[in-house]
C-alpha cells in the first residue's frame, strides 16, 4: 500500500462545477500536509497548506481529519484555469522536511 | 518569493558521461532536495540535505551522488550515466520544521 493516496482521475467537470478531491495518508505520525498544482511539463507549486481546523483560500478549501488520515481539497466554481495535476503531499516525522508525495489527481475543466 | 534556480532546463548526455545538474536557492533554506519525476511514477526522491555537508538517502539514490558544500547549493551527480536515467530532474528547498518546500523549473535530462 502506498504511504499516500489520490484517486488518478482524470475528473472531466464544466466550467463553474464544484469538484472535490481525497488523499488518504498511512502514517498516523504524519505531521503537516500540504495540496501542490502541477502544470503539463511544469514544476508543481504550493496551491495551500492544510490545517486541522480547515483552511479557505478563494474558491479553494482544504480540510484535514487525522481520526480517518485524509485531506481533502474542494474546488468552488471551477475555471479553465484550474486544469491541472493536484497533488496531496504529506510530511513525516520530527524532523519533517521530507515529504511524500501522492501521483496526483488530473483535472480538466471543459468550457 | 523563493526561488529555486536549475542550471539547465534541458540537457543531453551520452551514456556514461559523469553529469552535474546544479541548483541553487535564494532563501537561507536548511532542507534541500533532489527528484526525479517519470509518467506513471509520481515523483521519487534521490537524496535530501538538511544542512551544508550532510546528505541522506532518498528512495531511489542508485547511480546517483550529491554534494551540499554550501548552504544554499545542492547539486546531483550521475556518475555514469545511463539511459533509464533519462527523466525530469525537480530540485526543492524548505525551511526546517515541516515547512512546504519550493522547487525549481526542473531539468529535462536525456542520456543517449
Amino acid at each position: 500500500r502506498k504511504e499516500v493516496e489520490q484517486d488518478p482521475g482524470p475528473f472531466n467537470v464544466p466550467e463553474g462545477a464544484t469538484v472535490a478531491f481525497n488523499c488518504t495518508y498511512s502514517n498516523s505520525a504524519s505531521q503537516s500536509f500540504f495540496w501542490y498544482r502541477q502544470d503539463c511539463r511544469k514544476e508543481p507549486k504550493l496551491l495551500m497548506s492544510v490545517y486541522s481546523s480547515g483552511n479557505e483560500d478563494g474558491r479553494f478549501t482544504a480540510q484535514l481529519n487525522r481520526a480517518s488520515q485524509y485531506i481533502s481539497l474542494l474546488i468552488r466554481d471551477s475555471k479553465l484555469s484550474d486544469s491541472a495535476t493536484y497533488l496531496c503531499v504529506v510530511n513525516r516525522g520530527a524532523n519533517a522536511g521530507k515529504s511524500t508525495f501522492g501521483d496526483g489527481t488530473t483535472l480538466t475543466v471543459k468550457p | 518569493d523563493v526561488k529555486v534556480t536549475q542550471s539547465s532546463r534541458y540537457l543531453v548526455k551520452r551514456t556514461g558521461e559523469k553529469v552535474f545538474l546544479e541548483c541553487v536557492q535564494d532563501m537561507d533554506h536548511e532542507n534541500m532536495f533532489w527528484y526525479r519525476q517519470d509518467p506513471g511514477l509520481g515523483l521519487r526522491l534521490i537524496y535530501f540535505s538538511y544542512d551544508v555537508k550532510m546528505k541522506e538517502k532518498g528512495d531511489i539514490p542508485e547511480g546517483y551522488s550529491v554534494s551540499r558544500e554550501k548552504k544554499e547549493r545542492f547539486s546531483l551527480i550521475l556518475e555514469s550515466a545511463s539511459t533509464n536515467q533519462t527523466s525530469m530532474y525537480l530540485c526543492a528547498s524548505s525551511e526546517a520544521g515541516g515547512q512546504p518546500q519550493h522547487f525549481g523549473d526542473g531539468t529535462r535530462l536525456s542520456i543517449l
